[in-house]
């Protein structure tokens, strides 16, 4: 299947600082990547919609100006975390659609953030 | 606005054991559905996909069913391993383009 990279993997941070989380489609091009987020004993819940190009779309209730996501190419998304705060600690994974593979999605290894 | 629920939300079992995990979800018109698996602190490993047009899938020990019409699937795990302790996520595709809405997941446990 088609492979998808994030890192870090994991991240501890200070209270205030900023994370950027990377997302890589390595074998395939994606013009969209889709950022999830997963507190403790919750469901992993979509974040926004990384668009290559041009601005991402936020879900509801997600922050803009803290999660700044930047689609630059077509094989990279990135997620910076701005300000972090422990509240922000979660677990955030990144997917990406390859074409032709009849809506399976493939999903990063993760990234655990930890903002102390 | 797509929801979905898993039963149980926890499972222990011998292993050798046969078991069942259940998903359900509010919107049928779903294109397909995915059985995931994650370990503690780790991403997630996708198990089987089904198509809408398809009523099951199969992979190893693994079986998956889907009854888009009642919106059901199940997870059907054969001869359980203690390798199979993870938590199994069920996701459907939601507003389109391949974003999913998962399931909060049953967390399996199987003891040696």
């Amino acid at each position: 299947g088609a492979v998808v990279s994030q890192h870090p993997s994991w991240v501890i941070c200070k209270s205030g600082t900023s994370v950027k989380i990377e997302c890589r489609s390595l074998d395939f091009q994606a013009t969209t990547m889709f950022w999830y987020r997963q507190f403790p004993k919750q469901s992993l819940m979509l974040m926004a919609t990384s668009n290559e190009g041009s601005k991402a779309t936020y879900e509801q209730g997600v922050e803009k100006d803290k999660f700044l996501i930047n689609h630059a190419s077509l094989t990279l998304s990135t997620l910076t975390v701005t300000s972090a705060h422990p509240e922000d600690s979660s677990f955030y994974i990144c997917s990406a659609p390859p074409r032709g593979t009849a809506g399976e999605a493939f999903f990063g290894q993760g990234t655990r953030l930890t903002v102390v | 606005k797509q929801e979905v629920t898993q039963i149980p939300a926890a499972l222990s079992v011998p292993e050798g054991e046969n078991l069942v995990l259940n998903c359900s979800f509010t919107d049928s018109a779903i294109y397909n559905l995915q059985w995931f698996r994650q370990d503690p602190g780790k991403g997630l490993t996708s198990l089987l996909l089904i198509q809408s047009s398809q009523r099951e899938q199969t992979s190893g020990r693994l079986n998956a069913s889907l009854d888009k019409s009642s919106g059901r699937s199940t997870l059907y795990i054969a001869a359980s391993q203690p390798g199979d302790s993870a938590t199994y996520l069920c996701a459907v595709p939601s507003g389109g383009y391949q974003k999913v809405t998962f399931g909060i997941g049953t967390k399996l446990q199987v003891i040696p």
